[in-house]
């Protein structure tokens, strides 16, 4: 049973450009949160997706969208770049709501974004 | 809003002893779910274990145990018999529970603790 997989795991990107990162959630899941963590920091939540519809949003400005296909995989995009957006972006999954253990989220390992 | 603190930025341990990290965290919540993580170099957060705040028992995970005072909102996490291979960041989290019929809710961190276990 493969994981939360994303990608890509790393990716060099310069001010102003744009960015799409990609998730894929554990089988069974429905639902993916997008969470970012700068260097030395804890994990931030950015937003989460479910019934492809964003749910729930963190303290992120409107340059930060995602989306949800119907198989349930997620893309965060970024838009007009800032140096301060180089981080590791974590995407986390879990199991429909009263199924599996309440609360927990399965990470994948990141995809590292660096911004020169 | 809730917030969680981990005091601890390093910690170190020889194998095979005991250590603790400690979390505390403020909510007005009566009902939620605590939470610690490992990040290990690999990056990928490994849940440890959960404990859900309506539960008085402290939860257990083999060589892991928390130390869950609702009152004083701490939950600490001690590591017994430490392994080479617990050497990571750890993170301590806080959720709560999703609405009925909603989603799951969203984790909010602390800072980390890098927990170094030497030979």
């Amino acid at each position: 049973d493969a994981g939360v997989t994303q990608s890509p795991t790393h990716l060099i990107k310069t001010r102003g450009q744009q960015v799409t990162l990609r998730c894929s959630p554990k089988s069974g899941h429905d639902t993916v949160s997008w969470y970012q963590q700068a260097l030395g920091q804890g994990p931030q939540f950015i937003f989460q997706y479910y019934e492809e519809e964003e749910r729930q949003r963190g303290n992120f400005p409107d340059r930060f969208s995602g989306h949800q296909f119907p198989n349930y995989s997620s893309e965060l995009n970024v838009n007009a770049l800032l140096l301060g957006d180089s981080a590791l972006y974590l995407c986390a999954s879990s199991a429909p709501t009263g199924t599996g253990i309440a609360g927990e989220l399965f990470f994948g390992e990141g995809s590292r974004l660096t911004v020169l | 809003a809730q917030t969680v603190t981990q005091s601890q930025p390093e910690m170190s341990v020889q194998e095979a002893e005991t250590v603790t990290l400690s979390c505390t965290y403020d909510t007005s919540e009566s009902n939620y779910y605590l939470f610690w993580y490992k990040q290990p170099p690999s990056r990928q957060m490994i849940l440890v274990i959960r404990q859900e705040a309506y539960k008085q028992q402290n939860a257990t995970e083999n060589r892991f145990s928390v130390n869950f005072q609702k009152a004083a909102k701490s939950f600490s996490l001690k590591i017994s018999d430490s392994q080479l291979g617990d050497t990571a960041m750890y993170f301590c989290a806080f959720m709560k529970p999703p609405a009925l019929g909603g989603s799951q809710g969203n984790l909010i961190f602390g800072k980390g603790t890098k927990l170094s276990v030497k030979p």
